[in-house]
């Protein structure tokens, strides 16, 4: 069974302080890692997808990484705009539409 | 574009009462899942339709679940009879299918909330 592990559950920032939220896990054969954003009372919202360790990707203040393991997103220069959930979702080979997540890291950015 | 449509964004019943939850999904899009959140379990995949078809429906918890696509712009998730632990946010998703692309996109969601 494909597993999704995020953490820290939650973090607080002031704005300027860069971090990393990590994601880790468990699925035989990766086709595609997800990155979501969700702010209170809406759906995710798509950042990233990551496909092959190596692999980075970057949106604004946003880079996200991938390993063989686990993915990193770095938040450098936060502004309390960024203060979000963000969610972590695997999707295996041989599947095209089933997504795994986490319970994503709540980022609070304070000003 | 409008992006996917929710409808209601909230709905308060009583425990045995039939809930129905409707989709609006992205123009164009032949995808549609639902998703179902809660703060134990996070997001799940109840169902996944593609070209209106139900594919996928190994994620829906038991019977009292059941999902229609009638159309390309219209589907429609239904409780009877609901349960108090069938309180969740319940996400409707649409992607257009294609080699190259898995993005779904996300609705606001509707709060169900069962007594």
């Amino acid at each position: 069974e494909d597993q999704v592990t995020q953490s820290p559950e939650a973090l607080r920032l002031q704005e300027g302080e860069s971090s990393s939220l990590n994601c880790s896990y468990t699925v035989s054969g990766l086709r595609g890692l997800f990155w979501y954003r969700q702010d209170p009372g809406k759906g995710p919202e798509f950042l990233f997808t990551l496909y092959s360790a190596g692999e980075e990707k970057e949106k604004e203040r946003l880079k996200a990484t991938l390993t063989k393991k686990e993915s990193f997103l770095h938040i450098t220069a936060p502004k309390p705009e960024d203060s979000a959930t963000y969610l972590c979702a695997v999707q295996r080979k041989g599947s095209n539409y089933k997504l795994t997540f986490g319970k994503g890291t709540l980022l609070t950015v304070n000003p | 574009d409008a992006g996917v449509i929710q409808s209601p964004r909230h709905e308060v019943t009583e425990m045995g009462q039939e809930v129905t939850l409707r989709c609006k999904p992205i123009s164009g899009h032949n995808s549609l899942f639902w998703y179902r959140q809660t703060m134990m379990r996070g997001l799940e995949l109840l169902i996944y339709f593609n070209n209106n078809v139900p594919i996928d429906d190994s994620g829906m918890p038991e019977d009292r679940f059941s999902a229609k696509m009638p159309n390309a712009s219209f589907s429609t998730l239904k409780i009877q009879p609901s349960e108090p632990r069938d309180s969740a946010v319940y996400f409707c998703a649409s992607r257009l299918s294609w080699e190259g692309t898995d993005t779904q996109y996300f609705g606001p969601g509707t709060r169900l909330t069962v007594l």
